[in-house]
Parts: structure tokens; C-alpha cells; sequence
């Protein structure tokens, strides 16, 4: 079946890197992405990476998947007060689908 | 452009009360997408449509009816609300072709049941 999973919460210091995890298990999927969803708002892509990729990177965001163990992660470098947001985990199967996972919420401490 | 639109912003609801929460894109997108948002559940996919005169059920399309006359619009309609049904509700579109195009998300509904 399609499933995301990510944990639900993060706390980082300012000025520290932040690691988001996520394991997916549709294998299939061409593409991943990050989203950031700030309070009271919708979700906006932050980034995606194409399945035959195991790295990008995107001024302060780097992306690593590991495709043998269906892994996807996302670093935060110089982690800012701006940044605290939920990001959510999400696979592609098919053209007409979007799997999310739960979202991971990020909390900025000072 | 103005992207995708979602009204109202909120709204509280009776039990047994019938409101249809719209949703309209300006993008010429023929995905749509309902979702509704829990705390800590994620999304949820409602409903969607890959183009006019076409709907699908997602995960979660009980008490929920939608339509999709035009390219535009994707009406979500609640016929009989539930406090079960208290939620944040986003409506995304998408254009098709690549799966590297993402979703443009709404600013959402918020809706309560009483």
C-alpha cells in the first residue's frame, strides 16, 4: 500500500541544522517533495527530487534519498526563526496522486 | 494570478446543517484536489478530479458530495454535518503530465460543527 511516515515533532536552536526524516513505501514514486505548511496557511512545495537522484541541493536545503531503503530527508542549514513551520513528506505514484505523510512540526529554539 | 481560492476562510456549522465550501483556480489546472486536516493526522484526500466532469473519491469521501462542472471550479458540498467533520479543509489543483509538478494549495476553510 501507499503510506509516509515522518515524526511529528522537531525542536532545534537557532542557528543549528535541522534533519527532517521520512520513510515511504511505494517504490514506483518518480518524484518527492518537501512541503511547508506556516500557521494558518496551505501547503507550499519547498523542494522535490526525482527518484533516479540521491541528492539535491537548494541554497540552505539539501535533500538525500536513499532509494534501496526508501528514505527521503531534509536538511536545514542555519536554521532561522522563519523556518518554524510543519514539513510534510510527500510521494507521487501516479500522475492524479499526491501520498502525504503526516507532517513533522519544527520548533525553533532560542 | 490569483492562484486557488477557498471560501469562506471559516465557518461553524449546526449538526444537520448543508454548506458547500468553494474552490476555484485560475491556472487553467485541470487536477483538483479536496483534502481535510486534522491535528497531527496529515492530510486526507477527500475527493479529486482530473478534469471537468470527472470526480473520484479519495481516502475519506463519506458524508461528502463534490462536482466538477468546469475547469475552474470544485465545489465541496456537506449535506448532513457532523462534529466528525470539524476540520481545516484545502483544496489543491495541478497541472497534468509530470509528477514534478506540484500542488498549489488554498488557504484553507476552517470549519467547526456544533
Amino acid at each position: 500500500g501507499e503510506d509516509v511516515e515522518q515524526s511529528l515533532f522537531l525542536s532545534v536552536r537557532e542557528g543549528d541544522s535541522s534533519v527532517i526524516n521520512c520513510t515511504y513505501t511505494d517504490s514506483s514514486s518518480t518524484y518527492l517533495y518537501w512541503y511547508k505548511q506556516e500557521p494558518g496557511a496551505g501547503l507550499q512545495l519547498l523542494t522535490y527530487i526525482f527518484s533516479n537522484m540521491d541528492m539535491k541541493q537548494d541554497q540552505r536545503l539539501t535533500v538525500l534519498l536513499n532509494k534501496k531503503d526508501k528514505h527521503l530527508s531534509l536538511r536545514i542549514a542555519d536554521t532561522q526563526t522563519g523556518d518554524s513551520a510543519i514539513y510534510f513528506c510527500a510521494e507521487s505514484p501516479s500522475d492524479d496522486k499526491i501520498i502525504f505523510g503526516k507532517g513533522t512540526r519544527l520548533h525553533i529554539l532560542p | 494570478n490569483a492562484g486557488v481560492t477557498q471560501t469562506p476562510k471559516f465557518r461553524i456549522l449546526k449538526i444537520g446543517q448543508s454548506m458547500t465550501l468553494q474552490c476555484a483556480q485560475d491556472m487553467n489546472h485541470n487536477y483538483m484536489y479536496w483534502y481535510r486536516q486534522d491535528p497531527g493526522m496529515g492530510l486526507k484526500l477527500i475527493y479529486y478530479s482530473v478534469g471537468a466532469g470527472i470526480t473520484d473519491k479519495g481516502e475519506v469521501p463519506n458524508g461528502y458530495n463534490v462536482s466538477r462542472s468546469t475547469t475552474e471550479d470544485f465545489p465541496l458540498r456537506l449535506e448532513l454535518a457532523a462534529p466528525s467533520q470539524t476540520s481545516v479543509y484545502f483544496c489543491a489543483s495541478r497541472p497534468p503530465g509530470n509528477s514534478n509538478q506540484p500542488q498549489h494549495f488554498g488557504d484553507g476553510t476552517r470549519l467547526s460543527i456544533l
